[in-house]
């Protein structure tokens, strides 16, 4: 079972920044959190993880709280080509870990 | 880039055919995964590889069994193709070491009529 909580769907203007919540309570000390996204009928894609400090790459921000129990996954000025189901997950990236993905949230990124 | 590539975007397939679905990665990385993807039902995990001609079952093995002879490929075989295994199915690879990723192919449509 998937061990995260996120909203079903969000819309954002393009343009705008886009923040996408998600809630894991149980996290354990040793899980990072990471985040894909799908864009309709294409594979997952990567974006980010961080185990408890911010991160940023060329695609997005990632902010974890202090007690690592939520994370918010932000797009500083998303395109409608942003717009896909976003997947949050938390895992020990152990090599042959699976990915168990929740139900995510689906953006809608609006001109 | 890193790549993945599936050999087909879309396939039609009658019932009791074997179907052969093909997953190449250029990233020399040791292990290799098949998911099935289902409106509802999410990713689920078919097979995996560590190694070249290693496997391991997931959580839904039953009706399909899989190659690796090369590290680089890793082929999802339908034994004969039925009707429920209509779904996405998605190859991934990710290396050994560090906190890598899991990288994801496009996904193949199959359809069994």
């Amino acid at each position: 079972d998937a061990k995260t909580t996120q909203p079903p769907s969000m819309d954002c203007a393009e343009g705008r920044a886009a923040n996408l919540p998600c809630n894991h309570s149980t996290i354990s000390g040793n899980e990072y959190v990471y985040w894909y996204r799908q864009i309709h009928s294409q594979g997952p894609q990567y974006i980010i993880h961080g185990l408890k400090n911010n991160e940023t790459n060329e695609m997005a921000s990632l902010i974890i709280t202090e007690d690592r129990k939520s994370s918010t996954l932000i797009l500083p000025h998303a395109t409608l080509r942003d717009t896909a189901v976003y997947y949050c997950i938390v895992r020990v990236p152990l090599n042959t870990d699976k990915l168990i993905f929740g139900t995510g949230t689906r953006l809608q990124v609006f001109p | 880039d890193v790549k993945v590539t599936q050999s087909s975007r879309y396939l039609v397939k009658r019932t009791g055919e074997k179907v052969f679905l093909e997953c190449v990665q250029d990233m020399d990385h040791e292990n290799m995964f098949w998911y099935r993807q289902d409106p509802g039902l999410g990713l689920r995990l078919i097979y995996f590889s560590y190694d070249v001609k290693m496997k391991e079952k997931g959580d839904i093995p039953e009706g399909y069994s899989v190659s690796r002879e090369k590290k680089e490929r890793f082929s999802l075989i339908l034994e004969s193709a039925s009707t429920n295994q209509t779904s996405m199915y998605l190859c991934a690879s990710i290396g050994t070491g560090g906190y890598n990723e899991q990288f994801f192919g496009p996904g193949t449509r199959l359809t069994v009529l």
